[in-house]
């Protein structure tokens, strides 16, 4: 039973330009989240989709964007990148109303020059 | 503004020994807590987890005590074995359910030396 898988797993990008990161949940779950960790710090929630929408978002500017798609695989798209958006980004699967924690892929470290 | 909080950066114990390690929060709407373990280059790994309901759970050597009018919840592993070590971080979440937004600490580097 395939776990979380993300890809890529390393990605170096400039300033500037855009970046898509992919995200397939784990079998049997039909919800998305994604976390940022910068360096030192503990995972931050960016958003959460469930059927295709966007269900909660947190404190991140719109230049980070989102997308699920209906076999419930995911997207994170960041435009615009800044320096300060070098961190490692989590994506975590859970099933709606199941009361199950959520379980994390290895992530995809990004780093801007 | 922090609201879950872990003051100790690392901790550092003998094989055999207890290892505790401690997590404050301030947002009383927190009703889910749950503890995660992560080795380098992997992501999270679930360890434990308590409701609000609850003030303890266990599972074979790690127990979660949770202090509601404190604020306060602990992770104890007895006996601690060298592969625990790793970073371990504390998560809250308002409503039961797993799938609600997790907000977590900074973490706390375990080691156990042999």
């Amino acid at each position: 039973d395939a776990g979380v898988t993300q890809s890529p797993t390393h990605l170096i990008k400039t300033r500037g330009q855009q970046v898509t990161l992919r995200c397939s949940p784990k079998s049997g779950h039909d919800t998305v989240s994604w976390y940022q960790q910068a360096l030192g710090q503990g995972p931050q929630f960016i958003f959460q989709y469930y059927e295709e929408e966007e269900r909660q978002r947190g404190n991140f500017p719109d230049r980070f964007s989102g997308h699920q798609f209906p076999n419930y695989s995911s997207e994170l798209n960041v435009n615009a990148l800044l320096l300060g958006d070098s961190a490692l980004y989590l994506c975590a699967s859970s099933s709606i109303g199941a009361n199950q924690p959520q379980h994390f892929g290895d992530g995809t470290r990004l780093s801007i020059l | 503004d922090q609201q879950v909080k872990q003051n100790s950066p690392s901790l550092s114990v003998q094989e055999g020994r207890i290892s505790i390690l401690n997590c404050d929060y301030t947002n009383s709407m927190f009703d889910y807590f749950l503890w995660y373990k992560k080795y380098p280059a992997e992501g999270p790994t679930f360890l434990i987890s308590i409701s609000s309901i609850k003030d303890k759970n266990e599972d074979g050597r790690f127990t979660v005590f949770l202090n509601k009018s404190a604020k306060h919840l602990s992770l104890h592993i007895v006996p601690s074995q060298p592969g625990d070590s790793a970073v371990y971080f504390c998560a809250a979440s308002e409503g039961q359910g797993g799938s609600e937004k997790l907000v977590f600490g900074k973490g706390t580097k375990l080691t156990v030396n042999p």
